[in-house]
């Protein structure tokens, strides 16, 4: 069983609906989430960052982090063609001083016009 | 530049062929690292480096791959002797300090294998 399990989706869903995107993962000592954006051919761009439980909100995104069940989300607003990517969750306990992120597999969404 | 600049874009090697992968991290950025993404699969970790350290080499397939930071900023990822099962897109990021900071990505180098 991977440490970070996130469906691959596909997601489609239309324009301006309200997209959810879930991970549920196993370490309980990940204390850092953090949550991608990857189009084709590009590398993964940071959407957002969040330390611990509890959520967080930038323009269109929040992010919530449940630690209790393990569980982190996604949510995406008034959702538009340009978010068509595929979403990452990432995570770490920055234990060791490494730093390194565990990733999900990616959800791929498309956002219809 | 402004962001992590990675270089080749694509690489074609023919099985056998080392290939040296290039990374300019940001400026100033302290940490370094290495992912390794499969078709389909979320990136997954090779390396760490902080400054010219390298502290984490775990992810590391093989002793083919070989990482170095010498002078703690531009890094080169090394793999000898590659085989049709590195071809992937390596990926290096970036942060501004050790650990407990978000990483930032480079766009990629793919490598194919043939």
């Amino acid at each position: 069983q991977k440490e970070v399990e996130q469906d691959p989706g596909p997601l489609s869903v239309p324009e301006g609906a309200i997209v959810s995107l879930n991970c549920t993962y196993s370490n309980s000592a990940f204390q850092y989430f953090m949550w991608y954006r990857q189009y084709s051919r590009k590398g993964p761009e940071l959407l957002m960052y969040t330390y611990s439980s509890g959520n967080k909100e930038d323009g269109r995104f929040t992010a919530q982090v449940d630690k209790s069940s393990k569980y982190i989300s996604l949510f995406i607003r008034d959702s538009q063609p340009s978010d068509s990517a595929t979403y990452l969750c990432a995570m770490s306990d920055f234990s060791g001083n490494t730093g390194k992120l565990i990733f999900g597999q990616g959800t791929t969404l498309q956002v219809k016009p | 530049g402004a962001g992590v600049s990675q270089s080749p874009r694509y690489k074609v090697a023919k099985r056998g062929q080392d290939v040296a992968l290039r990374c300019d991290p940001i400026s100033g950025h302290v940490s370094l690292f290495w992912y390794q993404q499969a078709l389909g699969q979320g990136p997954e970790f090779l390396t760490y480096f902080q400054n010219e350290a390298q502290l984490d080499k775990s992810g590391l397939p093989s002793d083919r791959f070989f990482a170095e930071r010498p002078e703690g900023s531009v890094s080169t990822l090394k793999i000898q002797r590659t085989q049709q099962e590195d071809s992937a897109v390596y990926l290096c990021a970036s942060s501004y300090t050790e650990g407990r900071a978000e990483a930032f990505f480079g766009q990629g180098t793919r490598l194919t294998v043939v």
